[in-house]
């Protein structure tokens, strides 16, 4: 089946500690996005990639470092200049991405600081 | 930022259509608005999008005004699984594209 996965669901992490997040997609999307959710807020964008080995800073980039060396791939790494990085991370794709067509979200993952 | 704007929260007994608002008195003309919904701790789902039309699917209905400045997304029968966090967005121009941003959404609790 067609779809995004992103992995590990859950992972913990020890500061000073860099961590990186999967994000696979085989819907063919040239569109691929990663957002972080707070509890009780809203999804903020870190980046965002149109197109293979492209990739711009969203509203909350500081801390966070992306590649996009492959379609089906972008994998955020969580570095350890992020001052808070306790959070859901949520990778989506789309099929149209300079006009529209809906995004398509993966299951995310938890990341938590100890 | 979001260019939407939408009750933090709202409440519908089980049975009840839920009429939920959002305002995007800045849409553009050829802006479509998007409704997504999540439950918690899982990844948004995409449930109708519309440009000026009405439109309806198998999960909901979209009523869009005629200024297109706000719409109303309806649940014709809420059940208790629709208890989600409803978001309402519209694409932010950014370096040349259309990005989707995100609000908080409205919380919605459907009741027995």
């Amino acid at each position: 089946d067609g779809g995004i996965t992103q992995s590990p669901k859950y992972l913990f992490r020890k500061e000073g500690q860099n961590v990186t997040l999967s994000c696979e997609q085989n819907l063919n999307h040239d569109a691929m996005y990663w957002y972080r959710q707070d509890p009780g807020q809203g999804l903020r964008l870190i980046y965002y990639s149109q197109i293979v080995n492209d990739f711009q800073k969203g509203d909350i980039a500081e801390g966070y470092s992306v590649s996009r060396e492959k379609k089906e791939s972008f994998p955020l790494t969580v570095t350890s200049a992020q001052k808070n990085p306790t959070a859901f991370y949520l990778c989506a794709s789309s099929p149209n991405p300079g006009t529209g067509g809906e995004l398509f979200f993966g299951e995310g993952s938890r990341l938590t600081v100890l | 930022d979001a260019k939407t704007t939408q009750p933090p929260s709202m409440d519908c007994a089980e049975g009840r259509a839920a009429n939920l608002p959002c305002n995007h008195s800045t849409i553009s003309g050829n802006e479509y608005v998007y409704w997504y919904r999540q439950i918690h701790s899982q990844g948004p789902q995409y449930i109708i999008h519309g440009l000026k039309n009405n439109e309806t699917n198998e999960m909901a209905s979209l009523i869009i005004t005629e200024d297109r400045k706000s719409s109303t997304l309806i649940l014709p029968h809420a059940t208790l699984r629709d208890t989600a966090v409803y978001y309402c967005i519209v694409r932010v121009a950014r370096g040349g594209s259309y990005i989707p941003t995100f609000g908080r959404g409205t919380s919605l609790i459907v009741h027995p």
